[in-house]
């Protein structure tokens, strides 16, 4: 078990540009989630997948976010045409596809817009 | 729709006492699970304990144990003997299809 990977850990970049995270789940976890965290504030849902499938999105989650787990194991959350207020914390977490299992998160990944 | 409500920004224990952090939450569902998740300052989130709805006793993990009043809407964290490690942001979370946080609050351990 080797946790759950996010890649890269800090991005920085400026308003406008396109951003691409990466996560890596625990291998045997079917159900993989994103969320956002802003500074003083908990975690907020993004989306959630089960396997391959986007089973649920965020109204916080506008057009101009695209998440893809195109063979059911890694994921990517895409962010085009970056703004201010994407500055976040992007956490990815994933789950044994069981009622109420504990979800296990990443380090996150820092994005930080100019 | 379900609401976690953590009322308490900050809390200050000395180390070796024990804590309570407050957590009440409001749904419609009769079947739900709550988790207590740990933040320290280098950011990953921790999971500490789970409680499901229809569990008989309250969870206990180690130094942790979840103060569940069901009639209450209340899943308060207590952390036992604290240590200078225990100091971070704690949340209360609710699953539905995904997790619900509250605020968190902020637990410093002193000397």
């Amino acid at each position: 078990d080797t946790g759950v990977s996010q890649d890269p850990r800090h991005k920085i970049t400026k308003r406008g540009q396109n951003v691409t995270f990466r996560c890596d789940p625990i291998s045997e976890h079917n159900r993989l989630y994103w969320y956002r965290q802003t500074l003083g504030q908990g975690p907020e849902f993004l989306t959630y997948f089960q396997n391959e499938a986007q089973l649920e999105k965020s109204r916080l989650l506008s057009d101009r976010f695209s998440a893809e787990r195109p063979k059911g194991s890694f994921s990517t959350l895409e962010i085009q045409r970056t703004e201010q207020g994407d500055s976040a914390m992007y956490l990815c977490a994933s789950s044994a596809d069981t009622h109420n299992q504990p979800q296990h998160f990443g380090d996150g990944t820092r994005l930080s817009i100019l | 729709a379900q609401k976690i409500t953590q009322t308490q920004p900050g809390m200050f224990v000395q180390e070796k006492e024990a804590v309570t952090l407050d957590c009440t939450y409001d749904t419609s569902d009769p079947s739900y699970g709550l988790f207590w998740y740990k933040q320290p300052s280098s950011g990953e989130m921790i999971f500490l304990i789970y409680q499901g709805s229809y569990d008989q006793q309250n969870a206990t993990e180690g130094r942790y144990s979840l103060n569940f009043q069901k009639a209450r809407k209340s899943a308060n964290l207590v952390i036992s003997a604290s240590q200078l490690g225990d100091s971070a942001m704690y949340f209360c979370a609710m699953m539905g299809y995904a997790l619900n946080f509250g605020k968190g609050t902020s637990l410093l351990v002193t000397p």
